[in-house]
């Protein structure tokens, strides 16, 4: 079993639709990283949460550090939001990815 | 900020060839770790510099090596290679240990 999961790992709705991604984890961290992967590679951090909620824009994520879950919501959708949208942890020592959730957003 | 810079951005090279991955960090991180990312997977985790000494490994072989300069850029030199190690190879940066990572774009390496 990986110690990080997401959900689900692929996921196709029409611009404007609210989206949920999920991130389970099984070890202890200092911080979860929602990070975001166009085509071609390039990873952009979007969050580092250790608590609570954040909001940038019209993305919010949650963690919560008791039920090791966190969510990511992506409000009124849009074609140019379609990526692979990936949570990773902290660990110890360094970062352990999960597989990434590959996100598609029809007009 | 100059942000994480990669170099080259891609890469092919032939098996049993030996190559050289660069990685600038941002302005201000001393610690730099590498990642590899095989196709439609997630990234993992390869090794991290601190201060020029390596501070973690992953489950790499010993061919998969690395260094850090003065000014915490850092290389991921790669030996013997293989089929297999094509891949996006990422960088990231950060202030100190496991914390507020910034990505380079990647290097991505094709062995053939």
């Amino acid at each position: 079993k990986n110690e990080v999961e997401q959900s689900p790992q692929n996921l196709t709705a029409q611009e404007g639709e609210f989206i949920t991604i999920n991130c389970s984890y099984s070890v202890g961290i200092s911080a979860l990283h929602w990070l975001q992967q166009h085509p071609g590679g390039g990873i952009v951090s979007l969050f580092m949460l250790s608590s609570g909620k954040k909001k940038h824009g019209r993305l919010i994520a949650t963690i919560n550090i008791q039920e090791k879950h966190s969510s990511l919501h992506i409000t009124a959708s849009h074609p140019r939001d379609s990526a692979v949208y990936i949570c990773a942890v902290s660990g110890p020592d360094k970062l352990i990815f999960g597989t990434g959730t590959r996100l598609q957003v029809f007009p | 900020e100059t942000g994480v810079t990669q170099s080259p951005t891609h890469l092919i090279k032939t098996r049993g060839q030996q190559v050289t991955l660069r990685c600038s960090s941002q302005s201000g991180h001393n610690t730099v770790s590498w990642y590899q990312q095989a196709l439609g997977q997630g990234p993992q985790f390869i090794f991290q510099y601190y201060r020029e000494e390596e501070n973690g490994r992953g489950n790499f072989p010993p061919r998969f090596s690395g260094l850090q300069f003065p000014n915490y850029s850092s290389e991921l030199n790669v030996n013997a290679l293989e089929l297999d190690d094509s891949a996006l190879y990422l960088c990231a940066s950060s202030p100190q240990g496991n914390y507020g990572y910034t990505f380079g774009s990647g290097t991505r390496l094709t062995v053939v």
